[in-house]
Formats: structure tokens, C-alpha cells, sequence
């Protein structure tokens, strides 16, 4: 059984750039989650995916978006990047209806 | 607002103490509450799920509880080793985050050999 893998672990991007982060959700997992954890802080929801649709979503302004694919992986997409987006940025996934989600490595963001 | 608050921020033990830690939360209807240890600069290990129904659950030196009542759920560790040393977040999941987590700032352990 694979775990959740993110790529890239590590990212620099320059203030005003866009970015799209990776996620494989863990095998027999349906439902992927994005946070965003900043330095000291604890993660905090950006948005949800169930069958390929957003399916609920935490207080990010729309330049935060994603995607699900048939294959249950993931992306987060970031446009016009601001310093404050530095951060871990952490996906997760879970079977629907069951309890407990399973968190990647993630990709650490530094916007300069 | 819901909120999860964790206590203390950080604690610094000898090797071989027994500790708490502490976790509180507000969301009245929570599915279940789930403990994670993350070392530095990488994701989250899950070490401790207890569903809501539930009051305790053990893991090896790991024992969490849960009072839905009072609203707070403690991290017993027993034994502590030196690789213990990492930040511990709990993260309650409930009727009202519609099922998401929602997580405290963590408690940063550090063990002394």
C-alpha cells in the first residue's frame, strides 16, 4: 500500500508567478484535501475534492484552485503569488465516509 | 469560531519522564479528534485516531483520551525518548468544520538524553 506523495518536496518562485503543486492520493483513498501550514502555525484548509468536483473549500481567495483526476491524484494551482503564500503546503487523503486522513511530505513554497 | 487550542506550546523533558499534553476544542458535534507528530520542516504522521464515540486509545508509549463533554482530549506519553522530540498537533474533525480538520498550533516536545 503506497502512502500519499507530493512533489515537488521543495519550490522557489518569484512574487507575482503562478505554481502548481502534485499530490498521488494513497491507494483506495477518493477524497483529497489541501492545507496550507505557515511557519509555527498549524495547517490550515484550503479545499477539498470528491469525484473530480471541489467539494468544500476553507477562507483562500479564488487564486488558490485545484484539480482531481480519475486517478484520484491531485493538484493545487497558486496564481499571482504573494510573499504570504510561503509555506508547507500539505495534502492529505481519506476514503469518504470513513475516519482518519493520511498527509503527505509535502512541498515547502518560498515565494521571494 | 472554532477553534482547537493546544498547551503548553513547547515542554522540555529528561529522558525517561512521563508527560501530558493538552488539546481543547469548541465544535460541540466532533466525528473524532486525531493526534500527529510532525518533525521538522516534514508532513504529518498520524499516531492516534479516537472516533467520537470513543474515550481512549492506545498505541504502544502513546495513550490519547477523549471527553467530548468538557471538550478536550489529552496525549499521554510514557517513557519519553530523545526521539520523541517533535511538534505534536491534534485536529478535531466534526459536524461543523463539514467533516475537515481543524487543527491546533501543536505542542513543540523536546527530550533530553
Amino acid at each position: 500500500e503506497t502512502g500519499v506523495t507530493q512533489s515537488p518536496t521543495h519550490l522557489i518562485k518569484t512574487r507575482g508567478q503562478q505554481v502548481t503543486l502534485r499530490c498521488s492520493s494513497q491507494s483506495g483513498h477518493n477524497t483529497v484535501s489541501w492545507y496550507q501550514q505557515a511557519l509555527g502555525q498549524g495547517p490550515q484548509f484550503i479545499f477539498q475534492y470528491y469525484r473530480e468536483e471541489e467539494n468544500g473549500r476553507g477562507n483562500f481567495p479564488p487564486r488558490f484552485s485545484g484539480l482531481q483526476f480519475p486517478n484520484y491524484s491531485s493538484e493545487l494551482n497558486v496564481n499571482a503569488l504573494e510573499l504570504d503564500d510561503s509555506a508547507l503546503y500539505l495534502c492529505a487523503s481519506n476514503l469518504a465516509g470513513a475516519y482518519g486522513y493520511t498527509f503527505g511530505s509535502g512541498t515547502r513554497l518560498t515565494v521571494v | 469560531k472554532q477553534e482547537v487550542t493546544q498547551i503548553p506550546a513547547a515542554l522540555s523533558v529528561p529522558e525517561g519522564e512521563n508527560l501530558v499534553l493538552n488539546c481543547s476544542f469548541t465544535d460541540s458535534a466532533i466525528y473524532n479528534l486525531q493526534w500527529f507528530r510532525q518533525d521538522p520542516g516534514k508532513g504529518l504522521t498520524s499516531l492516534l485516531l479516537i472516533q467520537s464515540s470513543q474515550r481512549e486509545q492506545t498505541s504502544g508509549r502513546l495513550n490519547a483520551s477523549l471527553d467530548k463533554s468538557s471538550g478536550r482530549s489529552t496525549l499521554y506519553i510514557a517513557a519519553s525518548q530523545p526521539g520523541d522530540s517533535a511538534t505534536y498537533l491534534c485536529a478535531e474533525q466534526g459536524v461543523r468544520s463539514q467533516g475537515n480538520l481543524i487543527f491546533g498550533k501543536g505542542t513543540k516536545l523536546s527530550v533530553k538524553p
